[in-house]
């Protein structure tokens, strides 16, 4: 069965410092693709950054880089220089075949000041 | 360019009162359509999908209905609805078609409150 695996519920970061929220996945599909969401208090889910399985280069999307390492099932997410806008809960989630996203659990990232 | 919206944006019923939520897509034609719920604190759970008028996918059996009586308007509904119907109601779409790459687009969500 499909799994995504966020193992931190909080993280704390000092705001212009980089923080790197991890996520593992698991699938038996040979295609699939991996997002990033960022909801913040406000409750819309904002789309972040893309990684295909058959990419050869990590994603970059701003300050936003996925750290795609395919034999290990990972696909953890890289902010640089925090800002406190940052402050949110992210969402790692996997795209299949058949279209349907498989959402982690969340880590609630907060910027400190 | 594309707006996906949802209402209404808050609602407080009461248990055994129906349900109907409602998510209409502007702007693309032949969207495949999604409603998560997502708990509070919580991740997102995928209730009802649909890849064209009249064609619903159910992931998780339980007292809510979805339907698609037109290509962009996708209904949540419930004949009776349970205190632990509460939660975030999120609607979504993608472009047509099975890439793997087709983002999903997420509406400003209604938060339901069942008492």
């Amino acid at each position: 069965a499909q799994k995504i695996t966020q193992t931190q519920p909080g993280m704390f970061v000092q705001e212009k410092e980089a923080v790197t929220l991890d996520c593992t996945y698991d699938t038996s599909d040979p295609s699939y693709g991996l997002f990033w969401y960022k909801q913040p208090s406000s409750g819309e889910m904002i789309f972040l950054i893309y990684q295909g399985s058959y990419d050869q280069q990590n994603a970059t999307e701003g300050r936003y880089s996925l750290n795609f390492q395919k034999a290990r099932k990972s696909a953890n997410l890289v902010i640089s220089a925090s800002q406190l806008g940052d402050s949110a809960m992210y969402f790692c989630a996997m795209r299949d075949l058949t279209g349907k996203l498989i959402f982690g659990q969340g880590t609630t990232l907060q910027v400190k000041p | 360019s594309q707006t996906i919206h949802q209402w209404p944006a808050t609602l407080v019923q009461p248990v055994g009162s129906p349900l109907s939520l409602e998510c209409t897509v502007e702007g693309t034609s032949n969207p495949n359509l999604y409603w998560y719920r997502q708990a509070a604190g919580r991740g997102l759970q995928l209730l009802f999908y649909s890849v064209g008028i009249g064609q619903i996918s159910s992931e998780v059996p339980q007292n809510l209905s979805a339907s698609r009586p037109q290509d962009r308007q996708f209904i949540l509904s419930s004949k009776k609805l349970l205190l632990s119907d509460s939660g975030f109601y999120l609607c979504a779409w993608s472009a047509p078609g099975g890439s793997s790459y087709n983002e999903q687009f997420f509406g400003p969500g209604t938060r339901l409150t069942v008492l």
